[in-house]
């Protein structure tokens, strides 16, 4: 089993629709948790850590849920920049161990 | 934000040559250095751990002798894919890890690919 894993979609909205996206992880040890966005052929880019008591940032909002093991990203207002590959990604531990990346939820918001 | 540049960001070379791809960091010094490789449609995978002053911590199934990485400063890390073929083309990316950070803030800063591609 992946340790973390996300519906790769690809999500087709429309601008100004609301998605959301989820990812569970494998290993119940997990400390932090993060949601990076990824652009075609670039390098993955922080877009928000996720807390356990929940986290908004902008039009953006963030869940982790412990219990079941398990992190959503929901997007409101969908603007065609939001286009792009946004990624579930895990930190085991809390002493400095790299980060496990899902494989990424494509998202495509159209006019 | 901070600023991790990887260089080259494209290499295209023959099977058997070794190809040599750097990550700096910029304006931050980072004891810690991270290698994903990601091929198409698939997620970043770990394949070393790179510590500034000693030797590299491998992820299991990556040869080290064929990924060469050295961490020879604070803002310089390499990694040398020697023997190059053409199952090796893929995406590198590097990512560093500023010294006064720890990865529960996701402070992970990641440097722009470099693409290579083994005729």
């Amino acid at each position: 089993r992946k340790e973390v894993e996300q519906d790769p979609g690809p999500f087709n909205v429309p601008e100004g629709a609301t998605v959301a996206f989820n990812c569970t992880y494998s290993n119940s040890a997990s400390q932090s948790f993060f949601w990076y966005r990824q652009d075609c052929r670039k390098e993955p880019k922080l877009l928000m850590s996720v807390y356990s008591s929940g986290n908004e940032d902008g039009r953006f909002t963030a869940q982790l849920n412990r219990a079941s093991q398990y992190i959503s990203l929901l997007i409101r207002d969908s603007k065609l920049s939001d286009s792009a590959t946004y990624l579930c990604v895990v930190n085991l531990s809390n002493s400095g161990y790299a980060l496990n990346f899902g494989k990424g939820t494509s998202l495509l918001v159209t006019p | 934000g901070a600023v991790v540049s990887q260089h080259p960001s494209w290499v295209i070379c023959k099977s058997g040559t070794s190809v040599k791809i750097e990550c700096r960091s910029l304006d931050f010094q980072a004891t810690t250095m991270f290698w994903y490789r990601q091929f198409p449609k698939q997620s970043l995978m770990l394949m070393a751990t790179s510590n500034e002053g000693s030797k590299a911590t491998y992820e299991q199934g990556v040869e080290k002798d064929k990924f060469l990485i050295n961490h020879a400063s604070l803002t310089l890390s390499t990694l040398t894919v020697t023997s190059a073929h053409p199952e090796d083309s893929s995406f590198y990316i590097c990512s560093a890890l500023p010294r006064s950070s720890n990865l529960n803030t996701g402070e992970l800063f990641f440097g722009e690919g470099s693409r290579l591609t083994v005729l």
